[in-house]
C-alpha cells in the first residue's frame, strides 16, 4: 500500500516550458487535492477532485489545468510555466470530499519541489 | 469570511518546557479542525483533529488541542517538548465551498524551534 505517490520529486523548467505532475493513490479514494507551498503563506488549494471526471477550482487556480480520467490518477498541469509558480506541490486524496468526517481526512504525498527560472 | 489565523510565524521554546501554539479561525458553523505537522523537507503529518464531542482531543507524539468555541480558537498544546518537535505546525479548517463540497484551508503555519 504505496498510499499518495508523487513524481518527480524536484524539477527545474525554463520560463514557458509546459510540464505535469502526477499524482496516484491505491487507497481507492474518491477526493484528491493538490495545494502549493510557499514560504510564509502555508498551503493553498490549487484544484480538487470529488470523483472521476469532476474537478473544480481552489483558491489559486490561475496557471494550472487538472483532470481525473480515473479514481486512481490526479495530474496537474502547467501549460506554461511563470517564475511565480516555483513553489513545493503537495497532493492528497481522501476517501470522500463531502461533508467533513473521518472519511475525509487528507493522507499527503512526500511533495513536488519544482523551480521556474 | 472563512479564515485561519496562527498568530506566531515563529516560537522558540527550551526542551523540556511545555509548548502552547495559537489558531484561530472565522466561521459562523461549527468548525472541522485539524492540526498537521511538518518535519523539513517532508510532507504532512496528522497530529489531531476535532469533529465534534469532547473539546480536549489527543493526538499523537504526545499532542493534544483544545476547542473553544467562544474564542473561535483551536490552540495545540505540548506539556514537554523534545528537540525531534522541531517542525513547521499548521492548524486547518474544513470550509464549505459553493459546490456543495468541503476544502481544507491551511493557516500560514508556525515554525517551532527547540533549544537545547
Amino acid at each position: 500500500n504505496a498510499g499518495v505517490t508523487q513524481t518527480p520529486k524536484f524539477q527545474v523548467l525554463k520560463t514557458g516550458q509546459s510540464m505535469t505532475l502526477q499524482c496516484a493513490q491505491d487507497m481507492n479514494h474518491e477526493y484528491m487535492s493538490w495545494y502549493r507551498q510557499d514560504p510564509g503563506m502555508g498551503l493553498r488549494l490549487i484544484h480538487y477532485s470529488v470523483g472521476a471526471g469532476i474537478t473544480d477550482q481552489g483558491e489559486v487556480p490561475n496557471g494550472y489545468n487538472v483532470s481525473r480520467s480515473t479514481t486512481e490518477d490526479f495530474p496537474l498541469r502547467l501549460l506554461s510555466a511563470a517564475p511565480s509558480q516555483t513553489s513545493v506541490y503537495f497532493c492528497a486524496s481522501s476517501l470522500t470530499g463531502g461533508a467533513p468526517s473521518g472519511a475525509n481526512v487528507l493522507t499527503f504525498g512526500a511533495g513536488s519541489r519544482l523551480t521556474v527560472l | 469570511a472563512q479564515s485561519v489565523t496562527q498568530p506566531d510565524i515563529h516560537i522558540t521554546v527550551s526542551e523540556g518546557a511545555s509548548l502552547e501554539l495559537r489558531c484561530n479561525y472565522s466561521y459562523g458553523a461549527t468548525p472541522y479542525l485539524f492540526w498537521y505537522v511538518q518535519s523539513p523537507g517532508q510532507g504532512l503529518q496528522l497530529l489531531l483533529k476535532y469533529f465534534s464531542g469532547d473539546t480536549l482531543v489527543q493526538g499523537i507524539k504526545g499532542f493534544e488541542a483544545e476547542f473553544k468555541r467562544s474564542q473561535s480558537s483551536f490552540n495545540l498544546r505540548k506539556p514537554s517538548v523534545h528537540w525531534s518537535d522541531a517542525a513547521e505546525y499548521f492548524c486547518a479548517v474544513f470550509f464549505p465551498r459553493g459546490s456543495g463540497y468541503s476544502t481544507l484551508t491551511f493557516g500560514k503555519g508556525t515554525m517551532l524551534l527547540v533549544s537545547p
